[in-house]
């Protein structure tokens, strides 16, 4: 079956710019999380959603960094005045159920120049 | 949060056994250890977790001691397709979310040579 799917895979963006990054989770995922991985280290969590609820949004590095999930299925990640420092892989993670195993998508290549 | 500590790079050959250790000094009593895989260009792959004594599953086997403060990943007979960041990681039962939820560290780079 399908996986999870994000879009663009690769996007520049010049400083300043707002961005958008899409995610499509496993049809039927009620929980779905944003992580930040910078070149040479793992993941880090940003934010997660149970259906359209962000329940916690304790890893957004500033108010810049928006994320919604409007109907509980898509989610969009958005950058306002991105900075180089933005620059990452973004990647989407879904589980069935809260507590379940997480299924990553393949990520976004953000470069910020 | 138990920090977590393995070797940032690792090498062998093609059809050898590849053991990838890794400490856990401050494990707690719930938590459980999960390694993850990831290639190059794609989100990281759950390969396998356990809790105590030896899991094996199709694609690894993971021993951890009595004392659980190390674990060891196992993978049999490696390929060059098994070149990949390795990423060991103490939570809670497939937790996610949040600060007590997936944490990665920089993970171990296995590089596997013909």
């Amino acid at each position: 079956g399908a996986g999870v799917s994000q879009s663009p895979r690769y996007k520049v963006a010049k400083r300043g710019q707002d961005v958008a990054l899409r995610c499509d989770p496993i049809s039927g995922h009620v929980s779905l999380f944003w992580y930040q991985q910078a070149l040479g280290q793992g993941p880090e969590f940003l934010t997660y959603f149970q259906n359209e609820a962000q329940l916690d949004k304790s890893g957004l590095p500033s108010d810049r960094f928006f994320a919604e999930r409007p109907e509980g299925s898509v989610s969009t990640l958005k950058i306002q005045r991105t900075q180089q420092e933005d620059s990452a892989v973004y990647l989407c993670a879904s589980s069935l159920v809260e507590g379940d195993e997480q299924f990553f998508g393949p990520g976004t290549r953000l470069t910020v120049l | 949060l138990a920090k977590t500590t393995q070797p940032i790079s690792m090498d062998s050959y093609e059809g050898q056994e590849v053991n990838i250790t890794c400490s856990h000094n401050n494990i707690a009593t719930n938590d459980y250890i999960t390694w993850y895989q990831q290639f190059p260009s794609q989100g990281p792959r759950f390969i396998i977790q356990g809790y105590k004594t030896k899991v094996t599953n199709e694609v690894a086997s993971l021993f951890i001691p009595a004392d659980r403060k190390s674990s060891t990943l196992s993978l049999p007979r490696v390929s060059l397709s098994d070149t990949a960041v390795y990423y060991c990681l103490v939570a809670q039962p497939y937790s996610g979310g949040g600060a007590d939820g997936l944490t990665f560290g920089k993970g171990t780079h296995l590089i596997i040579q013909p």
